[in-house]
């Protein structure tokens, strides 16, 4: 079985600075690798995937994460941020063998303020 | 829109009352999930569905029943809840059981038990 940990329940940050989101993992077996940002009073939406291949992997709106096997990390990293990029990111695991379902993180809350 | 509508958007409801919760995609996905978002918590996986076929129950209890009549639509019949069932429940929905390309999300039903 896998788990996630997100360290970070909160991090705040101001307009414009760089900001790292933290995702660790637990799994005996090969992973696939994902974050999801979940704007305000909506669902969550899928920002980047880790399948196989490069382990810098970019997403949706400037966001991009590294997938760090011998550190079980997936940390997602935006170089500068938004007052748009406030909400709730969650990493999620899958395995490779029955990547059938997804275990997710309790989420990371990102406050960009001015 | 994401491809995925969930209805109603809000609800509350007591103890004693029947509702149902609904979602439909018109994405061509076969596989359907149910899951439980509570404040603090990872997301829960209650249910899934395969080419309308639950693949899996994840020790939901009874007071919780799915129903999808076909690969479009899914349903949540509640009764008898408890005010600890109150939460976000999310809807989503992939192609297929391979995870690869993640899950496309509804902007859930926040279901409040009094």
């Amino acid at each position: 079985a896998q788990s996630v940990t997100q360290l970070d329940s909160q991090v705040p940050v101001f307009e414009e600075a760089p900001v790292e989101l933290r995702c660790n993992y637990s799994s005996s077996v090969s992973v696939y690798l994902f974050w999801y940002v979940q704007y305000p009073n909506q669902g969550l939406q899928l920002l980047l995937k880790y399948l196989s291949g490069s382990t810098l992997v970019k997403g949706i709106n400037g966001f991009e994460a590294e997938f760090n096997k011998s550190q079980t990390s997936f940390h997602l990293r935006k170089p500068s941020v938004h007052i748009s990029d406030t909400a709730e990111y969650f990493c999620a695991v899958s395995d490779t063998g029955t990547a059938s379902k997804l275990t997710f993180g309790t989420g990371t809350r990102l406050q960009v303020t001015l | 829109e994401t491809g995925v509508t969930q209805t109603p958007r809000h609800l509350v409801m007591g103890m004693t009352n029947k509702k149902s919760l609904k979602c439909e995609q018109h994405l061509g996905h076969n596989a359907m999930y149910w899951y439980k978002q509570s404040a603090k918590k990872p997301l829960e996986l209650m249910f899934v569905y395969n080419f309308k076929e639950q693949t899996e129950n994840n020790s939901v209890p009874s007071r919780f029943s799915p129903e999808c009549p076909n690969s479009s639509h899914l349903f949540l019949h509640l009764h008898t809840l408890q005010p600890e069932d109150s939460a976000l429940y999310l809807c989503a929905s992939s192609q297929d059981l391979n995870i690869q390309n993640g899950y496309t999300f509804g902007s859930g039903t926040r279901l409040t038990v009094v």
